[in-house]
């Protein structure tokens, strides 16, 4: 069955310093992966999307993912984190196909705090 | 224009009360999408129209009745809620949903409680 795996819960960095997110998917064939990002009570923003070709994906905000098919991941990655970026942080595949129906999958998410 | 508005931002309604939620996009999408997000969890599929036409029902109770007007207008009817409805409801378009690479816009959200 597809899934998607955020292992971390809650990540702690002090700002300037490095981020990554780890994201593990389990799907058949090539997935299209996302990156989501939500502010507290908001809805969800786009940061980056791969469906094919260069495995170093860049987005917006400073942020960039790295496709890995040999480890299923597609960790999320910025150099210099700043306050602003704290946020739950979703990871998704879509739309893949169970029982017939298509359906976009998030994974539980990654909080991210921002320590001054 | 790639936004995605919902109404209200906040609802506060009673167990045996109507009310609606709205959700309009101008991107020309094709798909939209209901989604359903408790604190601290990812969003939950509730219902996908594709060109105006119900083509997902997350198995939803009929209490929530989804109405597609036109392309571009997205209702959710709510209707004799439980307290345990309360929640993110999240309105999201795309160009197709049947196109793996179509990503997702997402409106704020209406926040809902129920008492």
């Amino acid at each position: 069955a597809q899934s998607v795996t955020q292992p971390d819960i809650h990540i702690t960095v002090s700002e300037g310093a490095s981020l990554e997110l780890r994201c593990n998917y389990s799907y058949g064939a090539t997935p299209y992966l996302f990156w989501y990002v939500q502010s507290p009570g908001q809805g969800l923003q786009l940061l980056l999307k791969y469906f094919s070709g260069d495995t170093l994906v860049q987005g917006i905000k400073g942020f960039e993912a790295e496709f890995k098919r040999s480890q299923s991941s597609f960790n999320l990655r910025k150099p210099s984190v700043h306050w602003s970026d704290a946020a739950e942080y979703f990871c998704a595949v879509g739309p893949t196909i169970t029982s017939g129906t298509y359906k976009y999958i998030f994974g539980t998410g990654t909080r991210l705090k921002v320590l001054a | 224009d790639t936004e995605v508005t919902q109404t209200p931002k906040h609802l506060v309604m009673g167990m045996t009360n109507k009310k609606s939620l709205k959700c309009e996009q101008h991107m020309g999408h094709r798909a939209m999408y209901w989604y359903k997000q408790k604190a601290k969890k990812p969003p939950e599929l509730m219902f996908v129209y594709s060109y105006e036409k119900l083509s997902i029902n997350e198995s939803v109770p009929s209490r929530f009745s989804p109405e597609c007007p036109n392309s571009s207008l997205l209702n959710l009817h709510l209707h004799a809620l439980q307290p345990e409805d309360s929640a993110l409801y999240l309105c999201a378009s795309s160009q197709d949903w049947r196109e793996g690479g179509n990503e997702q816009f997402f409106g704020p959200g209406t926040r809902l409680t129920v008492l």
